[in-house]
């Protein structure tokens, strides 16, 4: 595996579900970011991660939970999410600090019926 | 408020046209601009970039233009390809921050 995998690449769940999302980064990188890509709106920034701690909570609703426990992996854990939460989630890596070019990976098409 | 607005929303050309995206900002603390590409299914991929000391950076058909002064920057696509057939995104941050403030997007489809 080469640069920024996620997994899994598409998942349906419902309204009272738990599930996570998985990112890795096979880039050496030590921050880590989610991003929530809406149809016709700029990629949100969620969380960023850099050296394992949280250095940002873009003002994201408890529902979803980040989980960093090493600077390869990234998770986000979703529990109660509504329809709204329909999205494609990005996960993306970058060399801290500065964090100036970011890689992406491929995304999860989250739909939450 | 969106810190980098972009232009248009959507534009289609004819196989060797040239495509041009703006894209103008507000926060002149900003010394870095990104431009990603973004295929169907795909995450964006960092495409090319430029910093305010240059005013054109050129790599293969695709140009960034800066204006400083304006706040203001642009992507040319020479020779369209239909394999440019993508959306692409301008983006924005500063050294030391993490956060890149991303335009909207446009959607380019190029016409065989």
């Amino acid at each position: 595996e080469t640069g920024v995998t996620q997994t899994p690449r598409h998942l349906v769940m419902g309204m009272t579900n738990k599930k996570s999302l998985k990112c890795e980064q096979h880039l050496g990188h030590n921050a880590m970011y989610w991003y929530k890509q809406s149809a016709k709106k700029p990629l949100e920034l969620m969380f960023v991660y850099s050296l394992e701690e949280r250095v940002e909570n873009n003002s994201v609703p408890s529902r979803f939970s980040p989980e960093c426990p090493n600077s390869s992996h990234l998770f986000l854990h979703l529990h109660t999410l509504q329809p709204e939460d329909s999205a494609l989630y990005l996960c993306a890596s970058s060399q801290a600090p500065g964090g100036y070019e970011q890689y992406f990976g491929p995304g999860t098409r989250l739909t939450v019926t | 408020q969106q810190q980098v607005k972009q232009s248009p929303q959507s534009l289609i050309v004819q196989k060797g046209g040239i495509s041009i995206i703006n894209c103008a900002y507000e926060n002149t603390a900003f010394d870095y601009f990104p431009w990603y590409q973004q295929f169907p299914g795909k995450g964006p991929a960092l495409l090319i970039a430029i910093r305010p000391d240059v005013s054109e950076k050129k790599e293969g058909r695709f140009t960034i233009s800066f204006n400083k002064s304006a706040k203001q920057f642009s992507l040319h696509i020479m020779d369209s390809q239909p394999g440019d057939s993508a959306t692409y995104f301008c983006a924005a941050s500063n050294r030391g921050d993490y956060k890149l403030s991303f335009g909207a997007g446009t959607t380019v489809t190029v016409r065989a």
